[in-house]
């Protein structure tokens, strides 16, 4: 059975930093794309970043581009998001999302999800 | 403002079959498969369907999705209480590499 478990949410200033974790388990986590996705409080869901599943390539969003950075250690079955700069508009609930396969960007199966809030 | 259009609501009758919309542009529900995903209160989203008319194992055959053209639709039959949730569209965009979804649609069952 997949499992992500994210970790790493909470509550940081304006223009703070905080990095997020997600664990991955019941599959060969090297052999697919991750992907985070957001949602802020009473919104949708918006597509924030994804990583290949060798890391090579690597996609974000023009509302995160040059302030967060996803990365994984595949030895470690684990998928980061480094954010920086944080602003109040960035609060939102980070889901941690496993693609289907074969690079088709069908988001087919996701964490419970850890909460950032933004905030003075 | 979404990339991908869905009515913010619908509604329908126990039993009834009631359809929800996507719509898009070339480089996106055009170009490439669409999927829905189905997001419980309090709850993570859920894949719903997948290659615009594709159920994941564990999906009941009551929902079903099609595509055509530049727009996408998710139909759900047999409707049920439990079904009264938020249905959310998604495809990749060849222009913004990037997954674009729909605004959300709330479905109420009447």
């Amino acid at each position: 059975e997949v499992q992500l478990l994210e970790s790493g949410g909470g509550l940081v200033q304006p223009g703070g930093s905080l990095r997020l974790s997600c664990a991955a388990s019941g599959f060969t986590f090297s052999n697919y794309a991750m992907i985070w996705v957001r949602q802020a409080p009473g919104k949708g869901l918006e597509w924030v970043s994804q990583i290949s599943g060798s890391g090579g390539d690597i996609y974000y969003a023009d509302s995160v581009k040059g302030r967060f950075t996803i990365s994984r250690d595949n030895s470690r079955d684990t998928l980061y998001l480094q954010m920086n700069s944080l602003r109040a508009e960035d609060t939102a609930v980070y889901y941690c999302v496993k693609d289907w396969g074969g690079g088709t960007s069908v988001l087919a199966s996701w964490g419970q999800g850890t909460l950032v809030s933004v905030s003075s | 403002q979404s990339v991908l259009t869905q009515p913010p609501s619908a509604s329908g009758t126990p039993g009834q079959r009631v359809t929800i919309s996507c719509s898009g542009s070339s480089s996106n529900i055009g170009r490439n498969t669409v999927s829905w995903y189905q997001q419980l209160p309090g709850t993570a989203p859920k894949l719903l369907i997948y290659s615009n008319s594709h159920r994941p194992s564990g999906v009941p055959d009551r929902f079903s999705g099609s595509k055509s053209g530049t727009s996408a639709s998710l139909a759900i039959s047999g409707l049920q209480s439990e079904d009264e949730t938020d249905y959310y569209c998604g495809a990749w965009d060849d222009s913004l590499n990037a997954v674009v979804f729909g605004g959300g649609t709330k479905l109420t069952v009447l």
